[in-house]
């Protein structure tokens, strides 16, 4: 399996709801990475998490949680979003190489609406 | 501060005619440089790394450390790269990698 896969495709949730995306990969990569895409624009990153433990945190919001459970899995859990915060949600992951190939690999995106 | 500028946010060329994308970077350091392609409604994949010097698609990009540039090329565009390129920025930090992206370049190969 040569894929980072997203679930679920699409989300619409209200400014009250809790709600999670999940990443998964079986690559054997061990950095996975949580971005954010807005209409038109590029990546924004927003967590990076290496052999399961998060080494950066781009001053995200706390509405938005990750969990990294195992080397495979990524998950962001979303709780009192707002309107705002509605994106393409992207995952990526990488391998922890030599310096100029790590690479990463993206997922498909989630498309969140925040209503 | 390290950054990425993609100066085109649009590029038209017809058909079997030379392409350039354009990429400079800011970085103080030893810069690590990819180009990404998102074709429309596909996910967001590589096309090259700098450290590579390969061709992909027939596209190519030298890094030019004097002018701290890493431009896109190809001889001949054809329609099927019609896509958003993003040229993107590798960083250390804390042990990790992150990627810096520019803004982007639409490119359209007309009939």
């Amino acid at each position: 399996d040569t894929e980072v896969t997203q679930t679920p495709k699409h989300l619409v949730m209200g400014m009250t709801n809790k709600k999670s995306l999940k990443c998964e990969q079986h690559m054997g990569h061990r950095a996975m990475y949580w971005y954010k895409q807005k209409a038109k624009k590029p990546p924004e990153l927003m967590f990076v998490y290496s052999y399961e433990k998060l080494s950066i945190n781009e001053s995200v919001p706390s509405r938005f949680s990750p969990e990294c459970p195992n080397s495979s899995l990524l998950n962001l859990h979303l709780h009192a979003l707002q309107p705002e915060d509605s994106a393409l949600y992207l995952c990526a992951s990488s391998h922890r190489r030599r310096t100029g190939e790590n690479e990463q690999f993206f997922g498909p995106g989630t498309r969140l609406t925040v209503l | 501060a390290q950054r990425v500028t993609q100066p085109e946010k649009l590029l038209s060329v017809f058909k079997g005619a030379p392409v350039e994308l354009k990429c400079n970077y800011s970085y103080s350091g030893s810069p690590e440089l990819f180009w990404y392609v998102q074709y429309s409604r596909q996910r967001l994949q590589l096309l090259l790394r700098h450290i590579s010097r390969e061709s992909i698609k027939g596209f190519t990009a030298d890094l030019n450390k004097g002018e701290t540039s890493f431009h896109l090329k190809k001889p001949f565009a054809q329609e099927e790269d019609s896509a958003m390129y993003y040229c993107a920025l590798s960083l250390s930090r804390g042990g990790s990698e992150k990627l810096v992206f520019g803004k982007g370049t639409k490119l359209t190969v007309n009939p």
